[in-house]
């Protein structure tokens, strides 16, 4: 069992937006500005497409965009293109006896 | 362009040993803090060890306390996870990822992987 929760898939047509949640408590998403969020193609390694809540490092579309409110994040893509289709992993810190926390992932596929 | 490559990854019996490399190249490695991330078949990630820049401070998950050691080698760009005891839960393939700098908390690359199979 993940220590943050994710759907575990969703999907959109191209073109249209979709949006990712990731619930924590107050000890990890709720308590810290340190959500970050990575994509993951079959095979391939993580890549970092959002930092501190709702920051894109520099490379990362602007069609991703990240956002919380309590204890829940959310990542929303929109503008669905195929190279989206992917997994997507939501992280927090948290003052647990680890740094890190991550979810249990979203695959996302685009019709 | 940064790089993390990793390797030592295979198949061991339960109770045996393993170490892991990763050879990082494309950027100083001496000035980031380094984990080790693993995923287990079909799971999500699970952060497993860190290493401070020096080498002077390290931590780890609990499931691993006491059987894997994490180390660097700064001359030769190198962080390493010697994994002891394995268990069939440890099978996974593990991630060497770079942590950000500038105080935040997030990793921004990561390696391929190596699959770590434990199994009798």
């Amino acid at each position: 069992q993940s220590a943050l929760t994710q759907p575990a898939s969703v999907s959109g047509s191209p073109g249209q937006s979709i949006t990712i949640s990731c619930t924590g408590t107050s000890s990890d998403v709720g308590g810290y500005n340190y959500v970050s969020w990575y994509q993951q193609h079959p095979g391939k390694a993580p890549k970092l497409m959002i930092y501190e809540v709702s920051n894109r490092p520099s490379g990362v579309s602007n069609r991703f965009s990240g956002s919380k409110s309590g204890n829940t994040a959310s990542l929303t893509i929109s503008g669905l293109q195929a190279e989206d289709e992917a997994d997507y992993y939501c992280s927090s810190y948290t003052s647990s006896s680890t740094p890190w926390v991550f979810g249990g992932g979203t695959k996302l596929t685009v019709l | 362009e940064v790089q993390l490559v990793e390797s030592g990854g295979g198949l061991v019996q339960p109770g045996g040993s393993l170490r892991l490399s990763c050879a990082a190249s494309g950027f100083t490695f001496s000035s980031y803090w380094m984990s080790w991330v693993r995923q287990a078949p079909g799971k999500g990630l699970e952060w497993v060890a860190n290493i401070k820049q020096d080498g002077s401070e390290k931590y780890y998950v609990d499931s691993v306390k006491g059987r894997f050691t994490i180390s660097r080698d700064n001359a030769k760009n190198s962080l390493y996870l010697q994994m002891n005891s394995l268990r069939a839960e440890d099978t996974a393939v593990y991630y060497c990822a770079r942590e950000a700098a500038a105080g935040r908390i997030d990793f921004d690359y990561w390696g391929q992987g190596t699959l770590v199979t434990v199994s009798s």
